[in-house]
């Protein structure tokens, strides 16, 4: 079991550019989240995935923000046109599906973003 | 809808002294609650979790907490803090269906002085 991985772990941009950061999930774990955690405050839920299909989006996803999961393992996080407020960390969970809410989520280390 | 309240953006304690941090939680149906504990530049770790049965848990490094029902809490304690200690702590509640996503609080900052 090597954990949930993320790439990069930094980001720095400029405002206007695109961004584009992976998630790699525990194998067997077939439940993947998108977090994003700003200075001060808790994570905050973007999106989920169930394998490949995207379940629920958060309003906080706004139509820059596109994730993927297309072969139901890592999972990519886009934000096109960066704008300021999107400077946060980005964090990835996943959890198995087999006991439901039992489950606890295990996280990766994030990303950290920065738009200049 | 839930949400989760954490009393106390920083908290400090003397390495020795009890620490409690708190958390209150508001759900329409029985929650699921954890408490997740995050050290610079790593990712959130799980300390507990409380699904159902016994109301008191125990998590790892020495922490617990309790389920209080008609207090709507579930604050973390330990006995005895030590340096290690000092990280930010979050508490959540979970959907109990659909997603499961996890609604977090704003955390708390744990401080040990020596």
């Amino acid at each position: 079991d090597t954990g949930v991985s993320q790439d990069p772990r930094h980001k720095i941009t400029k405002r206007g550019q695109n961004v584009t950061f992976r998630c790699d999930p525990i194998s067997e774990h077939n439940r993947l989240y998108w977090y994003r955690q700003t200075l001060g405050q808790g994570p905050e839920f973007l999106t989920y995935f169930q394998n490949e299909a995207q379940l629920e989006k958060s309003r906080l996803l706004s139509d820059r923000f596109s994730a993927e999961r297309p072969k139901g393992s890592f999972s990519t996080l886009e934000i096109q046109r960066t704008e300021q407020g999107d400077s946060a960390m980005y964090l990835c969970a996943s959890s198995p599906s087999d006991r439901g809410p039992y489950n606890e989520q295990f996280f990766g280390p994030g990303t950290r973003l920065t738009v200049l | 809808a839930q949400s989760v309240t954490q009393l106390g953006s920083h908290v400090s304690v003397s390495e020795g002294a009890l620490v409690l941090l708190r958390c209150n939680y508001s759900s329409s149906v029985p929650p699921y609650l954890f408490w997740y504990v995050q050290y610079p530049n790593q990712g959130l770790q799980l300390l507990l979790k409380y699904t159902t049965g016994a109301t008191l848990v125990k998590g790892i490094n020495g922490f617990e907490a309790e389920f209080k029902k008609s207090e709507t809490s579930f604050h973390l304690t330990k006995p005895s803090a030590h340096m290690s200690d000092a990280a930010e702590y979050f508490c959540a509640v979970t959907l109990t269906s659909g997603t499961y996503k996890y609604i977090f609080g704003t955390g708390t900052r744990l401080k040990v002085l020596a």
